[in-house]
């Protein structure tokens, strides 16, 4: 158990809907990572927040978005959604550089 | 931010030692390199990470030559358990204190007994 949390687990949708994925950091960790991982594709970088502030951004489409709150937990919107944003969607935390720990995913299926 | 290659997959048995490159032509001084394992399903796990030189944990070894275009994960004496999939990290902390993140394609480790 890495200390991440991930809700919900699983999410099945249809296309031209709207989700919103939630990420509950490790304690004291303040950074927060969402990556998409697309089936049997490696990860993929969408955005970092940092105590509330964007700190680094990805391969993320416009149709997403993110926040983190004053107590440090995120969501990830994704909005307009298509087949192909089906994926799994995880979320990480880290103190500072270095390591990230990972949540355990949600897993996005848009029918 | 320096792209990262990896081998696609690599096959091994038990008991051998696993030597998994990375290759980071482009890293720049203040990137760092780390290693994440992940199991089908799951999210990637922290193994390792270094600047240069080598690194050493209980669970393996990490290897960066004095140009660090390259880094080499070691894996002494694999089991079936390590079966995974391995992705090679380049990170960089800039000055402004944002965080640029690179993830390689992933190195698919299969052990057979």
């Amino acid at each position: 158990d890495s200390g991440v949390t991930q809700t919900p687990k699983h999410l099945i949708t249809a296309t031209g809907q709207r989700v919103t994925l939630r990420c509950s950091p490790r304690s004291g960790d303040l950074s927060v990572y969402w990556y998409q991982q697309s089936l049997d594709q490696g990860l993929q970088f969408l955005i970092q927040y940092y105590n509330g502030e964007e700190r680094a951004k990805g391969n993320i489409l416009e149709r997403f978005s993110a926040q983190q709150f004053p107590d440090l937990h995120s969501e990830l919107n994704l909005s307009s959604l298509e087949l192909g944003d089906s994926a799994l969607y995880f979320c990480a935390s880290s103190q500072t550089t270095g390591e990230q720990f990972f949540g355990p995913g949600t897993r996005l299926t848009v029918l | 931010l320096a792209k990262t290659t990896q081998p696609i997959s690599m096959d091994s048995y038990e008991g051998q030692e696993v030597n998994i490159t990375c290759s980071h032509n482009n890293i720049a001084t203040n990137d760092y390199i780390t290693w994440y394992q992940q199991f089908p399903s799951q999210g990637p796990r922290f193994i390792i990470q270094g600047y240069k030189t080598k690194v050493t944990n209980e669970v393996a070894s990490l290897f960066i030559p004095a140009d660090r275009k390259s880094s080499t994960l070691s894996l002494p004496r694999v089991s079936l358990s390590d079966t995974a999939v391995y992705y090679c990290l380049v990170g960089r902390f800039m000055d402004t204190g944002r965080r640029a993140l690179t993830f390689g394609s992933g190195t698919r480790l299969q052990v057979q007994p």
